[in-house]
């Protein structure tokens, strides 16, 4: 049964600071790794994937995934107000029918 | 691009009666459709999963009988329920499975009184 932890729960940063967001995950088969964000009272809308072991690098977002370590983790660059959100890391397995979530980041960018 | 219409986006209903919600697929077929719930200050639960050519795959916690999910075909899927009571409440998503990515819903928000 794939447990998917986030860390922090809830993190105030300053406008202009970098934010890093973690993510750890119980089943080393897994396969595809996402950050969604969400907006109060929305539905996530997805940021980034990652399917290898590595980073990626969006604008301000960088993605790292360490599959060796359960780990993998969001990096927002330069925060400003309008990423204050609640972030969801999301993983599936085998063949990436199951993506369970995870318990959640809450992102307070303070002006 | 891809993209997954949910409706109704919120709905109300009376403590003991059902509702119905709605996920329709366009620009793409997908293979599997999952059905999740967001309880307030709550991650989002997986209720179950649906794939072609698979039975519907309930959740611990969840059941078929309380929460029915029809998936006739690769663009459309619903998903009722039954005998909604206040722990119901919350945003109901439905993603569905494009390739390696899900993309998901607007959500449907119930609220029950």
């Amino acid at each position: 049964q794939q447990n998917v932890q986030q860390s922090p729960e809830s993190l105030i940063v300053p406008e202009g600071a970098r934010t890093s967001l973690n993510c750890t995950f119980s089943d080393s088969a897994s396969q595809y790794f996402w950050w969604y964000r969400q907006h109060s009272g929305k539905a996530p809308k997805a940021l980034m994937s990652i399917f290898s072991n590595g980073e990626k690098e969006e604008g301000r977002f960088t993605i790292h995934l360490n599959k060796a370590s359960l780990h993998f983790s969001l990096h927002i660059r330069d925060s400003q107000p309008s990423d204050s959100a609640l972030y969801l890391c999301a993983v599936s397995g085998t063949g990436g029918y199951k993506v369970v979530f995870g318990s959640g980041t809450r992102l307070l960018v303070s002006p | 691009g891809a993209l997954v219409y949910q409706y109704p986006r919120r709905t109300i209903c009376k403590s003991g009666t059902s509702m119905r919600m709605e996920c329709q697929a366009v620009g793409f077929q997908a293979t599997s459709v999952a059905w999740y719930r967001q309880s307030p200050q709550k991650t989002f639960e997986l209720i179950a999963l649906s794939t072609v050519n698979s039975a519907i795959k309930y959740e611990q916690n969840f059941t078929q009988e309380k929460f029915p999910i029809s998936h006739p075909n690769l663009s459309f899927s619903s998903m009722t329920v039954l005998n909604a009571y206040l722990e119901d409440r919350g945003l109901y998503l439905c993603g569905a499975r494009d390739g390696s990515d899900y993309t998901f819903g607007s959500g449907t928000r119930l609220l029950v009184i």
